[in-house]
């Protein structure tokens, strides 16, 4: 079946620095892909829609200019945490949905645990 | 604006007991409703879905039926297997971006 893949699966970072997370669907294109955050307990709240060949869309109250979203490909987007703090820290998801005749599912990457020191 | 309201976790189960979880949502327009399971260090995995009122959703044992006048979408499995011990979630799109909107997650352990 359809596979996302996420990398790195989980990351420790120093405060300021920035970190790339990878999205990857194995077997099928995306031209869609979303980026979801899950705190502790919590639901999971999408952050941005990353669109191939165009720029992400944001939802309301999460900084463009600190979450840089990046879809290069039709297979591949790329969350990028920039000056990152600790309240960053949070469990990271993408998912990209699988369109086609008689198919309209999304499927979940595994998430990655950033955790900023 | 959507939202997805689930029933908090953790629960406990014994083998072949009987499971709810329960969901309901606001949402404007007629939104398709979904149940997510994430089982230990996978991704979540589409459960079941179902897209307008009356409609049920079922798979690997587990039901769900869209209540519009009740606004719900609760789940049951009328006999749990150890390995059904995962989160799972409530969902609802309302359009036709896949944009998706969740409820906190349930965590379910079945003991044997």
């Amino acid at each position: 079946g359809a596979v996302v893949s996420q990398h790195p699966s989980w990351v420790i970072c120093k405060s300021g620095t920035s970190v790339k997370i990878e999205c990857r669907s194995l077997d099928f294109q995306a031209t869609t892909m979303f980026w979801y955050r899950q705190f502790p307990k919590q639901s999971l709240m999408l952050m941005a829609t990353s669109n191939e060949g165009s720029k992400a869309t944001y939802e309301q109250g999460v900084e463009k200019d600190k979450f840089l979203i990046n879809h290069a490909s039709l297979t591949l987007s790329t969350l990028t945490v920039t000056s990152a703090h600790p309240e960053d820290s949070s469990f990271y998801i993408c998912s990209a949905p699988r369109t086609g005749t008689g198919t309209d599912t999304q499927y979940f990457g595994p998430g990655t645990r950033l955790t900023v020191l | 604006g959507n939202s997805v309201t689930q029933m908090e976790g953790p629960v406990t189960l014994s083998e072949e007991a009987f499971l709810t979880i329960n969901c309901t949502y606001t949402a404007t327009g007629y939104p398709s409703l979904f149940w997510y399971v994430q089982y230990p260090g996978e991704g979540l995995q589409l459960l079941l879905k179902a897209t307008k009122a009356d409609d049920k959703g079922s798979n690997k044992g587990f039901e769900a039926t869209y209540r519009k006048e009740t606004t719900s979408f609760h789940l049951e499995k009328g006999s749990v297997q150890v390995s059904d011990s995962a989160v799972y979630f409530c969902a609802l799109s309302s359009g036709n971006d896949y944009k998706l909107s969740f409820g906190a997650g349930t965590t379910v352990t079945v003991r044997a």
